[in-house]
């Protein structure tokens, strides 16, 4: 399967404590995406890159969330600090920018629980 | 701002009923609509999109025209299967340029039972 994968699935967590987390976009992909769900909402956009260029961040991304891109291929996104408010699923998606509407490919996400 | 609200769920329908799932949303600008549908234990996936008023998008037999005086996108299936049962995200783009930042309504949960 050569989908978007995110890695770990699943990460439980004590407040305070930081966490990272991977995604693989699909290989010949130079956009990639992350967002962020909650139970029973739809995904809420956090940033995007074009290659390793961190295009824009939403307000939603504090400073404790950083995301990098490190040689335009996988990415990571680290929450510092843990909050229960950080508890949701993490959503990488990725797509082949070639300046029309974009059909983005999404990974099955990393669940995370703020203990 | 820009949103998107959609019908609550779940829905439940018999197989081979018809479905609709309600959409609307609002902007500032004239937006691309899309539906994604994410099956259980799966990534979301593109079912259809439409860029422009009037335009129809179309996939696996769901419909959805983009009705720019009703600013609607309601999802639609003459006959339901039981494969069909996900949750339905409808979402827009504002910018050409950037179509993978998208604004997502909530979900519907479809239900369909043999």
């Amino acid at each position: 399967d050569t989908g978007v994968s995110q890695d770990p699935r699943h990460k439980i967590t004590k407040r305070g404590q930081n966490v990272t987390f991977r995604c693989d976009p699909i290989s010949e992909h130079n956009r990639l995406y992350w967002y962020r769900q909650t139970l029973g909402q739809g995904p809420e956009f956090l940033t995007y890159f074009q290659n390793e260029a961190q295009l824009e961040k939403s307000r939603l991304l504090s400073d404790r969330f950083s995301a990098e891109r490190p040689k335009g291929s996988f990415s990571t996104l680290e929450i510092q600090r843990t909050e229960q408010g950080d508890s949701a699923m993490y959503l990488c998606a990725s797509s082949s920018y070639r300046g029309r509407v974009e059909k983005l490919f999404f990974g099955s996400g990393t669940q995370l629980s703020v203990l | 701002g820009n949103s998107v609200t959609q019908m609550e769920g779940p829905v439940t329908l018999s197989e081979e009923a018809f479905l609709t799932i309600n959409c609307t949303y609002t902007a500032t600008g004239y937006p691309s609509l899309f539906w994604y549908v994410q099956y259980p234990g799966e990534g979301l996936q593109l079912l259809l999109k439409a860029t422009k008023a009037d335009d129809k998008g179309s996939n696996k037999g769901f419909e959805a025209t983009y009705r720019k005086e009703t600013t609607s996108f309601h999802l639609e299936k003459g006959s339901v299967q039981v494969s069909d049962s996900a949750v339905y995200f409808c979402a827009l783009t504002m910018l050409y340029n950037q179509g993978g930042k998208l604004i997502f309504g909530q979900g519907t949960e479809l239900s369909v039972k043999p």
